[in-house]
């Protein structure tokens, strides 16, 4: 199975507050799972990504929680702020990204004042 | 990070015409290129990986002779639409993947095409 399940489909959060988007992966030879920032009209860039021999991983206001055995990792963005109203794609790969990337469904995010 | 240039970044063509869309590693050399397509409001579908200085390996259901992939170089891949139709206007985005960078692959700004 490729499939990589993203929720949920949109999401306000008020300025200062935490946004949370989950993904879920069918295929266990996945090894490199990145998130991606989409603005309207433009290509994706990568935010943050982890392998899975670590469970968290953090990068300024963005966070990567991933959990093996459940076969989920989520992406936590703190004091969420109006700039980062934009589409969040989720995606994992294998071979450490060597491959292909299978992307989840993307989350459009709205940042309210 | 590395930059990946995508020209142009908006076209319009007449239909039953062919167009071509150019991805370009600028400071790297990209081993791996990857085209996708992208709907609005939807997620980014793979149509072809391709390795420099071979044939691409087309997804599932993408024909490959609309949609033309050439990497001559490890610098540039270019993705050309044959006789174009009003259904391949889409968001076409390609990303590169070089050793350098280990397991980042970089996207270009991407390509608005509009078929009239």
């Amino acid at each position: 199975q490729q499939q990589v399940k993203q929720s949920p489909q949109s999401l306000i959060v008020q300025k200062g507050g935490i946004s949370i988007i989950n993904c879920a992966y069918e295929n266990t030879a996945f090894d490199y799972f990145p998130w991606y920032q989409q603005f309207p009209g433009k290509g994706p860039a990568l935010l943050i990504a982890i392998r899975p021999d670590v469970s968290e991983k953090k990068e300024g206001r963005f966070t990567i929680s991933f959990n093996k055995s459940a076969k989920q990792f989520s992406l936590h963005i703190m004091d969420s702020q109006p700039g980062d109203s934009a589409t969040y794609f989720c995606a994992a790969s294998k071979d450490f990204g060597n491959e292909k990337l299978t992307f989840g469904t993307g989350t459009r995010l709205t940042i309210i004042p | 990070g590395a930059v990946v240039s995508q020209h142009p970044s908006w076209v319009i063509c007449k239909s039953g015409t062919s167009v071509k869309i150019e991805c370009r590693s600028l400071d790297f050399q990209a081993t791996t290129m990857f085209w996708y397509r992208q709907f609005p409001k939807q997620s980014l579908m793979l149509m072809a990986t391709s390795n420099e200085g071979s044939k691409a390996t087309y997804e599932q259901g993408v024909e490959k002779d609309k949609f033309l992939i050439n990497h001559a170089s490890l610098t540039l891949s270019t993705l050309t639409v044959t006789s174009a139709h009003p259904e391949d206007s889409s968001f076409y985005i390609c990303s590169a993947y070089g050793k350098v960078y280990n397991t980042e692959a970089f996207f270009g700004q991407g390509t608005r095409l509009t078929v009239v």
